[in-house]
């Protein structure tokens, strides 16, 4: 089975200032993450995926996601947080064996001004 | 490309009544998802389609539910009879492939909701 969990319903972070979105996954085989990103009223867009090789992924909007094994996370992160940058955010994980996602129940992230 | 295209985007209706949701996925992809997202239970898989042929309706809640893919281009999900605990946004997604480094793409989504 494959499972993932966000464990903030939501973050709060001021404008500047770096931000970090948690992830983490069980998978029984090798695991395949996403990023999503939902802004109001609109759908999931993609931010970028982890498959293998080096364990930052860089993704869009200066986002980025590190790999960790040991502790299978995948967390997203960039170092100054916009105020457009508020948003729900899902992470995603396909176990090598799996056809389909799991999603996280997503993160709300505010950017304060 | 234009993207996953999904009609209508909102849906008020009433109990009882025969919903039917639109989806066109990106031109050349193979795969077609419908998903339902609400507040309690997050994103949901309802049912998947490779070619036109449904793979796994699983996710499907009940058979008041059904979704077709008559062609590559077009899918519905349909709600009959609908009911108040059916109110959520259903997105659509397509991918190119199924392997497990494919990315899928969402639709706006449709948000519905039963009186």
């Amino acid at each position: 089975a494959q499972s993932v969990a966000q464990p903030e319903d939501q973050v709060n972070v001021a404008e500047g200032n770096p931000l970090t979105v948690k992830c983490t996954y069980s998978v029984s085989g090798n695991p395949y993450l996403f990023w999503y990103v939902q802004y109001p009223n609109r759908g999931l867009q993609f931010l970028l995926k982890y498959i293998t090789g080096d364990n930052l992924v860089k993704g869009s909007y200066g986002f980025e996601a590190e790999f960790n094994k040991s502790q299978t996370s995948f967390h997203l992160k960039k170092p100054s947080a916009l105020v457009s940058d508020s948003a729900l955010y899902f992470c995603a994980v396909r176990d090598s064996g799996y056809s389909t996602l799991t999603f996280g129940k997503g993160t709300m992230l505010l950017v304060s001004p | 490309d234009a993207g996953v295209i999904q009609s209508p985007r909102h849906e008020v209706t009433e109990m009882g009544q025969e919903v039917t949701l639109r989806c066109k996925p990106i031109s050349g992809h193979d795969y077609l998802f419908w998903y339902r997202q609400t507040m309690m239970r997050g994103l949901e898989l309802l049912i998947y389609f490779n070619n036109n042929v449904p793979i796994d309706d699983s996710g499907m809640p009940e058979d008041r539910f059904s979704a077709k893919m008559p062609n590559a281009s077009f899918s519905t999900l349909k709600i009959q009879p609908s009911e108040p605990r059916d109110s959520a946004v259903y997105f659509c997604a397509s991918s190119l492939y199924i392997s497990s480094t494919d990315t899928q793409y969402f639709g706006p989504g449709t948000r519905l909701t039963v009186l």
